[in-house]
C-alpha cells in the first residue's frame, strides 16, 4: 500500500477553510483515497473517499489531480467541533485481501475561537 | 441502526494476566478487524475477520488472537500481559472491503 505524508498539525480559526494536503507518490492504479477524522478517545470516523478530480458530501470536499499523487482535503467554515486528527490513507477496495487500513500519523487540527 | 459495540469500555489488569475484549458490529456486517493505538506508535491493524475466518493479520505477536462468531461478534484475548499492552484497543465493522465503522474502543491499562 502506498505510504501517505501529511503535516503533523495545522492551527485554524472558527469559520475559516482548512486544506489539508495529503502526499502518496507510490498510489496505485486502483488505490482510492480515504479520509478519516478522529476525536478523543473514539474511534476514527470516516469522511470522504475519492478515486479523481473531485468529491463533495454534507461534511468535506476531496481534491485529486490528475497525477493522483496527492490529495486535499477541504473542511469548509470549520467550528471548535472539528478539532480531531484527520488521517489520510490511501486503499484499495474491491479487493479479495480483506480490509487492513494503514494509519500514519494524521494531521491535527486544532480549530481556536 | 446501532453502531459498533465494545465491551468493556475500561479495564485494568496486571502484567501476566490476560484479557478477552468484545466486539459487537453493525447488524449485517461480516468483516470485523481490530486496531491498537497507542501514543507512541499510533493506530496499528491488529487482525481482520470475515464469516469466522481471518483474513488479515499484523505483525503482533502470538500472545494477541482473535475469532469471530457466526453472528459476526468477535471477540480478541491477549495473554501474558505486558507493559506495552496499555493502548486503545478498537474494532470496526464493514460490509466487506470499503467505509469501516469503528467502535468506541476499549481502553486497557496493565500495571
Amino acid at each position: 500500500l502506498a505510504k501517505t505524508t501529511q503535516p503533523i498539525s495545522m492551527d485554524s480559526y472558527e469559520g475559516q477553510e482548512v486544506n489539508i494536503t495529503c502526499s502518496h507518490n507510490n498510489i496505485a492504479t486502483n488505490d482510492y483515497i480515504t479520509w478519516y477524522q478522529q476525536f478523543p478517545s473514539q474511534g476514527p470516523r470516516f469522511i470522504i473517499q475519492g478515486y479523481k478530480t473531485k468529491v463533495t458530501n454534507e461534511v468535506a470536499s476531496l481534491f485529486i489531480p490528475a497525477d493522483r499523487k496527492s490529495s486535499t482535503l477541504s473542511l469548509p467554515r470549520v467550528s471548535l467541533s472539528d478539532t480531531a486528527v484527520y488521517y489520510c490513507l490511501v486503499v484499495l477496495p474491491f479487493n479479495n485481501a480483506g480490509n487492513m487500513l494503514t494509519f500514519g500519523g494524521g494531521t491535527r487540527l486544532m480549530v481556536k475561537p | 441502526k446501532a453502531g459498533v459495540t465494545q465491551t468493556p469500555r475500561y479495564l485494568i489488569k496486571t502484567r501476566g494476566q490476560q484479557v478477552t475484549l468484545s466486539c459487537s458490529p453493525i447488524s449485517g456486517h461480516r468483516s470485523v478487524s481490530w486496531y491498537q493505538q497507542t501514543p507512541g506508535q499510533g493506530l496499528q491493524f491488529l487482525f481482520e475477520y470475515f464469516s469466522e475466518t481471518q483474513r488479515n493479520k499484523g505483525n503482533f505477536p502470538g500472545r494477541f488472537s482473535g475469532r469471530q462468531f457466526s453472528n459476526s461478534r468477535s471477540e480478541m484475548n491477549v495473554s501474558t500481559l505486558e507493559l506495552g499492552d496499555s493502548a486503545l484497543y478498537l474494532c470496526a465493522s464493514s460490509l466487506d472491503i470499503g467505509e469501516l465503522f469503528f467502535g468506541e474502543g476499549s481502553r486497557l491499562t496493565v500495571l
